[in-house]
């Protein structure tokens, strides 16, 4: 089983759309968890942080789901600009709290 | 600067060749990863350091692939005897994980390497 497995997509939505990710990891005892975007040739930036809580912002909503070892995002009235690759990424105390990227989830929004 | 900083942006080399790829990451930050990146494909973990030791380096494609970080600060990533495969974008990340439980890593724009 991979460390941190994403559904590569890719998800190809109208614009006003609303759209979900999952991630799955494979190390219970982590402790931190991010959604970074990527947009084309261009590197990785952190989009939002992931708590216990669950998060907002603005038209995005992270959650953590602990019990079942996954990390979700919502993206609602999505928007042209929303086109890029997701991220999920997870710590794993193994090696000092290394962080782990997924392979990405590829997102189209379409006029 | 304040941000992680990678030279070469762009480096064209010859097959057979040696290149050297440099990363500076954010003052401070401990935590320094490399990954590559084919046109159209996810990021491939190559190493982790943790420091100036290495505790992961399974990413390594070949030992033709080595990396090393003095001073807990810059790292260089040296591919040998560069094949056409080794075409990427090279990119360098660090991050303090020692600081508290949400630390991002921060990305450098990153070394468009072109083995011709």
């Amino acid at each position: 089983r991979k460390e941190v497995e994403q559904d590569p997509g890719p998800f190809n939505v109208p614009e006003g759309a609303t759209v979900a990710f999952n991630c799955t990891y494979s190390n219970s005892a982590s402790q931190s968890f991010f959604w970074y975007r990527q947009d084309c040739r261009k590197e990785p930036k952190l989009l939002m942080s992931v708590y216990s809580s669950g998060n907002e912002d603005g038209r995005f909503t992270a959650q953590l789901n602990r019990a079942s070892q996954y990390i979700s995002l919502l993206i609602r009235d999505s928007k042209l600009s929303d086109s890029a690759t997701y991220l999920c990424v997870v710590t794993f105390l193994e090696y000092g709290n290394k962080l782990v990227f997924g392979a990405g989830t590829i997102l189209r929004v379409k006029s | 600067g304040a941000g992680v900083s990678q030279s070469p942006s762009n480096k064209v080399t010859e097959k057979g060749k040696d290149v050297e790829l440099r990363c500076d990451p954010i003052s401070g930050h401990t935590a320094l990863y490399w990954y590559r990146q084919s046109l159209g494909q996810g990021l491939e973990f190559l190493i982790y350091f943790q420091g100036n030791s290495a505790p992961d380096k399974s990413g390594l494609p070949s030992d033709r692939f080595s990396a090393e970080r003095t001073g807990g600060s810059v790292s260089t990533l040296t591919i040998q005897r560069t094949q056409q495969e080794d075409s990427a974008v090279y990119l360098c990340a660090s991050s303090s994980p020692l600081t508290g439980a949400n630390t991002e890593a921060f990305f450098g724009q990153g070394t468009r390497l072109t083995v011709v």
